[in-house]
């Protein structure tokens, strides 16, 4: 079983409709999730971490936790044609005695507009 | 200020040279970790580095090495380089080791192997 498990896609969506993104992970001791943007040929951009249970919003981005299904999401609202880019899910988590960043494999989301 | 400063930007070697990949953190993190990404893949946890010592390291043979000197910049070598070595090598760096708030990237190093 993968640590961090994300349909690669593509996702497409229609300028301004909501892309729902989606993460699984399998260690219960996370204790940190975040979502990354890559756009092709570039390194990895952090937008969003999330530490508790809930939703946290930030402009169109919202990320959402269930640690109990050991679940994270990322919704995009109003998707635009620049939000097209590769979004990995990655999760922080105790590794024998230090703490490891652990990413998916990224879901493409593509922006039809 | 300056971000994550990684050096050099491409690189071409051929199979069974050696490569030193270099990286600045932002100026007060004090650690810097090292992926490895594939084309199509997610980035692969190659080291942790943090206060010049090394934290973790991921399931990579021991021709990957590294190390991080008092200014806390670090160094990724690959000894007798394959075909399968080329990716992009991406550079993280935070305040601490434990990534908590999260990892500031370098724009990479892209390494062709041939």
């Amino acid at each position: 079983q993968k640590e961090v498990e994300q349909n690669s896609g593509p996702l497409s969506v229609p300028e301004g409709a909501i892309a729902s993104l989606n993460c699984t992970y399998s260690d219960r001791g996370s204790q940190s999730f975040f979502w990354y943007r890559q756009y092709s040929g570039k390194s990895p951009e952090l937008i969003m971490s999330i530490y508790s249970n809930g939703d946290k919003e930030d402009g169109r981005f919202t990320a959402q936790l269930n640690k109990a299904s050991q679940y994270v999401s990322l919704l995009i609202r109003d998707s635009q044609p620049s939000d097209s880019a590769t979004y990995l899910c990655a999760v922080n988590g105790d590794s024998g005695g230090y703490q490891k960043v652990t990413f998916g494999t990224g879901t493409k989301l593509q922006v039809i507009p | 200020d300056a971000g994550v400063t990684q050096s050099p930007t491409h690189l071409i070697k051929t199979r069974g040279q050696h490569v030193t990949l270099r990286c600045s953190p932002i100026s007060g993190h004090k650690s810097v970790s090292w992926y490895q990404q594939v084309l199509g893949q997610g980035p692969q946890f190659i080291f942790q580095y943090y206060e010049k010592e090394e934290r973790g390291r991921g399931n990579f043979p021991d021709r990957f090495s590294a190390r991080q000197f008092p200014n806390y910049s670090s160094e990724l070598n690959v000894n007798a380089l394959l075909l399968g070595d080329s990716a992009l090598y991406l550079c993280a760096s935070s305040l601490q080791g434990s990534g908590w708030g999260g990892y500031t990237f370098g724009s990479g190093t892209r390494l062709t192997v041939v």
